[in-house]
Formats: structure tokens, C-alpha cells, sequence
């Protein structure tokens, strides 16, 4: 079994659409847990970072985890076409300074 | 120069030839990471170097060899590649604090063909 998993899409939807991406995990240790956008022909760029449990908001961004269900998501409200990208949810257990990425959902927005 | 930088972006070689990846951090960070990046599969750490010291290596074949003179330059090393290595590789830095870790910057790549 993978420590992250992770839907790799391909997801498409029209601009303006709220969008959901998800991972989960089997690692009970991980504790931190973060979001990466990676445009095409670059390299992954840190969008999110949170701690334990609980809800994370930045602009249009919204992370959340859940730690009882090993679940975390990423929510992107008034999608834009500049949001075309493949998102990679990464995560750490305390005391290590190691991530573990999912496989990335390559997201498009349609205008 | 900010961030991570990474040359060549684009890499062709033979599975005889011998090549060297180069990155350079212009952040100040104290660790360093080789990661492979490759079709439907999760990043791959290959190595990890905190304060100049290599402390992790991810049951990567001897072909690749990493190399960090100081905390802002990381090199790879590679020889007789085979084509399955052929990949993005990509190097990141971070300010290792210990107990807590903290998010990474990514170069931009560089992407290696193995003919």
C-alpha cells in the first residue's frame, strides 16, 4: 500500500466551478500536511501548509484535514483558467524532514 | 538570482556517457534534496543533505552520485544511465529546523533522456 494516495484525474472543469482534490494516507504519524501547485515545465510550487487537524483558508484556497479519517482536500473556490496546473498533496511526521508526495491530480479549467 | 536554480533544464545522453546535474540555492536554507519526478508516480526522494552532510539515501543505484561542496550547491553525477532513468529530476531546499519541517522550493528541473 502507498503511504499517499492521491486521484491523478485527469480533472476538467469550467471556470468559475468550485473545485475538490483529495489524498489519502496510512501513515498515522504524519502530522503535517501540504499542498503543491506545479505548473507545466516547472517545478512544484508550495500553495498550502497546515498542522494536525483543521481547516486552512488563503484567498480562493481552502485545506483541510482530518486526521481520524487520514483524509486531506483541497478547496478551490471561482476556478481560473491560471489554476490549470497539477496539484501534489505532500505530508510529514514530526521529527523528520522528509516528505511524502502523492502522484499530483492534473487539474484544467475551462474557460 | 532568487530561488533554486537548476542546469541543464534539458538533458540528453548516451547509456555510456558520463554528466553532471547542477543546482544552486540563492535562500539561505541549510538542506538540500534530490528528488526524481517521473510519469504517475510520486516524487522519488534520492537524497537529502542537511548542513552539508548527506543523511539520507534512498536505495539509489550507484550510478547516481550526489555531491554537495557547500549549503547552496548540490550536484548529480551520473553514469551508465539506462533509459528507465530518464525522468525530471528535480532539486529543492528548506530550512531544516529540526522538529518541525518546513515547506520546500523547487528548481525548475532538469529533464534527462536516456537513449
Amino acid at each position: 500500500q502507498k503511504e499517499v494516495e492521491q486521484d491523478p484525474g485527469p480533472l476538467s472543469v469550467p471556470e468559475g466551478a468550485i473545485v475538490s482534490l483529495n489524498c489519502t494516507y496510512s501513515n498515522s504519524a504524519f502530522q503535517y500536511f501540504m499542498w503543491y501547485r506545479q505548473y507545466s515545465r516547472k517545478g512544484p510550487e508550495l500553495l498550502m501548509y497546515t498542522y494536525s487537524s483543521g481547516n486552512k483558508e488563503d484567498g480562493r484556497f481552502t485545506a483541510q484535514v482530518d486526521k481520524s479519517s487520514k483524509y486531506i482536500s483541497l478547496f478551490i473556490r471561482d476556478s481560473q483558467p491560471s489554476d490549470s496546473a497539477t496539484y501534489l498533496c505532500a505530508m510529514s511526521p514530526t521529527g523528520a524532514n522528509n516528505l511524502f508526495f502523492g502522484t499530483g491530480t492534473r487539474l484544467t479549467v475551462i474557460p | 538570482e532568487t530561488g533554486v536554480t537548476q542546469t541543464p533544464r534539458h538533458l540528453v545522453m548516451g547509456m555510456t556517457n558520463k554528466k553532471s546535474l547542477k543546482c544552486e540555492q540563492h535562500l539561505g536554507h541549510n538542506a538540500m534534496y534530490w528528488y526524481k519526478q517521473s510519469a504517475k508516480k510520486p516524487l522519488e526522494l534520492m537524497f537529502v543533505y542537511s548542513l552539508e552532510e548527506r543523511v539520507e539515501n534512498n536505495s539509489v543505484p550507484s550510478r547516481f552520485s550526489p555531491e554537495c561542496p557547500n549549503s547552496s550547491h548540490l550536484f548529480l553525477h551520473l553514469h551508465t544511465l539506462q533509459p528507465e532513468d530518464s525522468a525530471l529530476y528535480l532539486c529543492a531546499s528548506s530550512q531544516d529546523r529540526g522538529n518541525r519541517p518546513s515547506g520546500y522550493t523547487f528548481g525548475s528541473g532538469t529533464r534527462l533522456t536516456v537513449v
